[in-house]
């Protein structure tokens, strides 16, 4: 069975840092991970999705990396703003029917 | 951007209530689900679609129902509510793909409370 794993599952930060948000999972045999993002109360914004053929994916200062062999992804944020506070959940795609596994998240807060 | 929308955003019934959550998308997208999400817990798969017709449980055992008459609609109804069902329910279509690796949106959720 396909488990998900975030660490760290709090970080502060102060405004401006460079920072790495972790995922590792099970089973290697994904079809894809997408990156979310999640404010207090709300649903899910769509961040970064990384085909289970593809190393890598860039939306303007976020980087996402896939090493399926070692069950690993990583979520680098540059230049971080308060506007970047919010949960950040990991989810990985196995199964005909398209259905995501979840991480718990990993709650940021940058400081201005 | 995603056009999926839930309805309502906010509920507070009382037990025994019948409720129904309303999903809809405009992205013409076959495959739909439903998650549960407690405070702080990760999402769990409680409902999905393939299409019109198609409905099946999800991994997370739950005393919801869903139906699929359109394709642009998809809403999960509680019989009678209970304070156990307390708990924020998101809605989720998918951009279709080969092998299930499409783009997963997600509309903004609906949160429920029963007391």
């Amino acid at each position: 069975k396909q488990e998900v794993t975030q660490i760290p599952a709090a970080l502060s930060v102060p405004e401006g840092e460079n920072l790495v948000l972790n995922c590792s999972f099970t089973d290697s045999a994904i079809y894809n991970l997408q990156w979310f993002r999640q404010d207090p109360g709300k649903g899910l914004t769509s961040l970064l999705l990384i085909q289970s053929s593809q190393r890598e994916q860039t939306s303007g200062r976020l980087n996402a990396s896939l090493d399926k062999s070692s069950g690993r992804s990583t979520l680098y944020i540059a230049a971080s703003q308060p506007g970047d506070s919010a949960t950040y959940l990991c989810a990985v795609g196995g199964g005909s029917q398209g259905n995501l596994i979840f991480g718990k998240g990993t709650k940021l807060s940058v400081k201005p | 951007e995603a056009d999926i929308y839930q309805t309502p955003r906010y509920l507070v019934i009382g037990t025994g209530k019948k409720i129904t959550l309303e999903c809809s998308q405009t992205m013409g997208h076959d495959k739909m689900y439903w998650y549960q999400q407690d405070p702080g817990m990760e999402l769990h798969l409680i409902h999905y679609s393939y299409g019109v017709n198609s409905t099946e449980k999800g991994d997370l055992s739950s005393e919801s129902t869903v139906s699929r008459i359109r394709t642009e609609h998809f809403p999960l109804t509680l019989e009678s509510a209970r304070p156990s069902h307390t708990s924020q329910y998101l809605c989720a279509s998918r951009s279709p793909a080969t092998g299930g690796s499409g783009e997963l949106f997600f509309g903004e959720g609906s949160r429920l409370t029963v007391l």
